[in-house]
């Protein structure tokens, strides 16, 4: 299964700032997804990554907050701008196809 | 919407006993049913993964059962050893779209 490489692990923001995580895997994966979990709950799925073009959002994700980026099948961002401290959370990229699906090691983020 | 509910919320047991999860969808057109594994600070880990065209399948101390009329699938742990303590979740889909979590369980094995 891919391995998904992704940055950076940690990072504490200042609010109204932005930040970019990355997530880079060794193979084409046709399917992207970026998560957020907070601490102790569940994944929420915020967005699929469509390659190409403009990604899906969940309900209650905007792109203006959480833009996406995917320019091929291996490689990912998601921002998440004018930071605040609500959005201190985990975030997690997720990639894979029909044979299944692994995750990013994460990204901390706290907003001070 | 795919709704996922899966139960019990936390369960502990003691080292050797089993333990069984339960997960139940509301997508009659799920056909891919995981379970994932998560200790502490670390990443979703998957463990094992059925299909909707096999009812039962087993790797060493795990299995998962499907129930397709039902919509429900069940994880099961044997012989449970400390390590086995983590969160577990759920995440039920249809081939070609995200996998949806459910609220996840606390196991907690004792020795």
């Amino acid at each position: 299964s891919a391995v998904i490489s992704q940055k950076p692990s940690r990072d504490i923001c200042q609010r109204g700032t932005s930040l970019t995580i990355q997530c880079q895997v060794d193979s084409q994966v046709t399917m992207m997804f970026w998560y957020r979990q907070q601490p102790g709950q569940s994944l929420t799925l915020i967005a699929t990554a469509n390659q190409g073009s403009e990604a899906t959002y969940e309900s209650g994700f905007v792109i203006d907050k959480f833009p996406i980026s995917r320019p091929n099948l291996t490689f990912s961002t998601l921002t998440v701008s004018n930071m605040s401290p609500e959005d201190s959370s985990i975030y997690l990229c997720s990639g894979g196809d029909d044979y299944g699906y692994t995750f990013g090691s994460g990204t901390r983020l706290t907003v001070v | 919407g795919e709704n996922v509910e899966q139960h019990p919320s936390t369960l502990s047991v003691q080292e050797g006993d089993s333990a069984v999860i339960k997960c139940t969808y509301s997508d009659s057109a799920s056909n891919y049913f995981p379970w994932y594994k998560q200790e502490l600070g670390k990443r979703p880990q998957l463990i094992i993964d059925i299909r909707s065209n096999v009812g039962e399948k087993k790797d060493q101390r795990i299995a998962v059962t499907l129930n397709k009329t039902a919509k429900h699938f069940s994880l099961h742990i044997t012989e449970t050893q400390p390590e086995d303590s983590a969160v577990y979740f759920c995440a039920p889909n249809q081939a070609g779209t995200a996998l949806i979590f459910g609220k996840g369980t606390t196991l907690s094995v004792s020795s």
